[in-house]
């Protein structure tokens, strides 16, 4: 049973400086993975996808990568604001090709001023 | 931009009753989905839907949750006797394909009395 997990659960850095969120999955049998943000009482915001084919993908200050042998994906967000303070979420899709995705417990994320 | 939409935002039911959620997903996607969140715990997958049927479903999705595509731009979850633990937020999502990227609406908080 695919088991995906975040490390950490939280982080509080200064504004400016650069970040990496982890997201590990037990099985490697994906279709894909999924990068999604989430503010308080919000819905889901999608950030990156990642095809399993794919190594990285890139949206502005975020870059999203994946090694799907080893089970792991990380977001680096470069030069981190405010407005970046949010719970960020990574999920994967499995293999049975319905689009299912399953989640991690995410990574909240404080960003001070 | 094109986005998928949910009503009510927040509904509150006595137990045993019978609630409707609503979603328009985005127009030219053929996946439908509900997740649903209960506070502080993962984002969870309850069903999948594709063609007019559904393609995957979880432990979760028992006898009590049925969904239908009414006509051709709804989307709803029906929880037939809803419990205490039925108490959540319901997201709906859409994807054009299966292993595409998926899109979250705002979400309904349904809360159980």
């Amino acid at each position: 049973k695919q088991e995906v997990t975040q490390i950490p659960a939280a982080l509080s850095v200064p504004e400016g400086e650069n970040l990496v969120l982890n997201c590990s999955f037990t099985d490697s049998a994906i279709y894909n993975l999924q990068w999604f943000r989430q503010d308080p009482g919000k819905g889901l915001t999608s950030l990156l996808l990642i095809q399993s084919s794919q190594r990285e993908q890139t949206s502005g200050r975020l870059n999203a990568s994946l090694d799907k042998s080893s089970g792991r994906s990380t977001l680096y967000i470069a030069a981190s604001q405010p407005g970046d303070s949010a719970t960020y979420l990574c999920a994967v899709e499995d293999s049975s090709n319905t689009g299912k995705l399953i989640f991690g417990q995410g990574t909240t994320l404080q960003v001070k001023p | 931009e094109p986005e998928v939409t949910q009503t009510p935002s927040h509904q509150v039911t006595q137990m045993g009753q019978e609630v409707i959620l609503r979603c328009v997903p985005i127009s030219n996607h053929l996946y439908f989905y509900w997740y649903r969140q209960i506070l502080g715990q993962k984002v969870e997958f309850l069903v999948s839907f594709y063609n007019n049927e559904i393609s995957e479903k979880s432990e979760i999705f028992d006898d009590q949750f049925s969904v239908e595509r009414p006509d051709g731009s709804n989307f709803t979850l029906k929880i037939r006797s809803t419990k205490l633990e039925d108490s959540a937020m319901y997201f709906c999502a859409s994807s054009g394909l299966a292993g595409t990227e998926a899109f979250f609406g705002q979400g309904t908080r349904l809360t159980v009395v």
